[in-house]
């Protein structure tokens, strides 16, 4: 089944302890991004990669890190999260840029930072 | 500036009547739109694009919308609401200049069918 998985789906964590969100899709597809989506605010993309190693920043990229070693995973990386990383974040994936075709979104990860 | 706007938080609407869900855009260049749809701790789900052509785009799950360059809208209709479509629906535009296609959503509207 085509699918992009991502764990954990929920996490509740302290300020400043590192944590990393997983994301894996199995289509092959080049071009992956991170969101996060707040009440009132929609989706606002976090980063975005276009192929292995090719990675560039979104609209709010501040406080957050990836990186693609591999095709199918896109990991994100809070080094040092903060209360305001307090957020449900999607991730997906896509044969081309997200603007000309339809994405595949994983199931979510709900991150609580106390 | 590039947005998207979605001017309703909520619609309600009866099962059996016309659902509408309003979309308003502003993008440099030809828009290249979409409709995603949230359904409840459930990633979002495509439902529909325009890219160019008619201006009435169908799409999954008995969707359609509607393309106005001149309004620059891209409502989203249905012509007989169930309550399996209660859930929420985002409008997005791909921002006009980008050669990496990144999509600008809306805020989101939620949409409750009632019995």
């Amino acid at each position: 089944e085509a699918q992009v998985t991502q764990n954990p789906r929920y996490l509740i964590t302290v300020t400043g302890k590192k944590l990393t969100v997983t994301c894996s899709q199995n289509m092959n597809h080049e071009y992956m991004s991170w969101y996060r989506q707040d009440p009132g605010l929609g989706l606002r993309q976090i980063y975005y990669s276009m192929n292995v190693e090719v990675t560039d920043k979104g609209d709010v990229p501040e406080g957050y890190k990836v990186s693609r070693k591999e095709k199918r995973n896109f990991p994100l990386i809070l080094e040092s999260p903060s209360p305001n990383q307090t957020s449900l974040y999607f991730c997906a994936s896509s044969l081309l840029p997200s603007g000309y075709n339809e994405q595949f979104f994983g199931p979510g990860t709900r991150l609580t930072v106390l | 500036a590039q947005s998207v706007a979605q001017p309703e938080d909520q619609v309600n609407v009866a099962e059996g009547n016309p659902l509408t869900v309003k979309c308003t855009y502003s993008v440099s260049g030809n828009p290249y739109l979409f409709w995603y749809v949230q359904y409840p701790n459930r990633g979002l789900q495509f439902l529909l694009k325009y890219i160019t052509g008619d201006n009435l785009v169908k799409g999954s799950y008995g969707f359609e919308a509607e393309f106005n360059k001149s309004q620059t809208s891209f409502h989203l209709k249905k012509p007989s609401a169930l309550v399996s479509d209660s859930a929420s629906y985002f409008c997005a535009v791909k921002e006009g200049s980008s050669n990496t296609g990144k999509l600008i959503f809306g805020q989101g509207t939620t949409l409750q069918v009632k019995p």
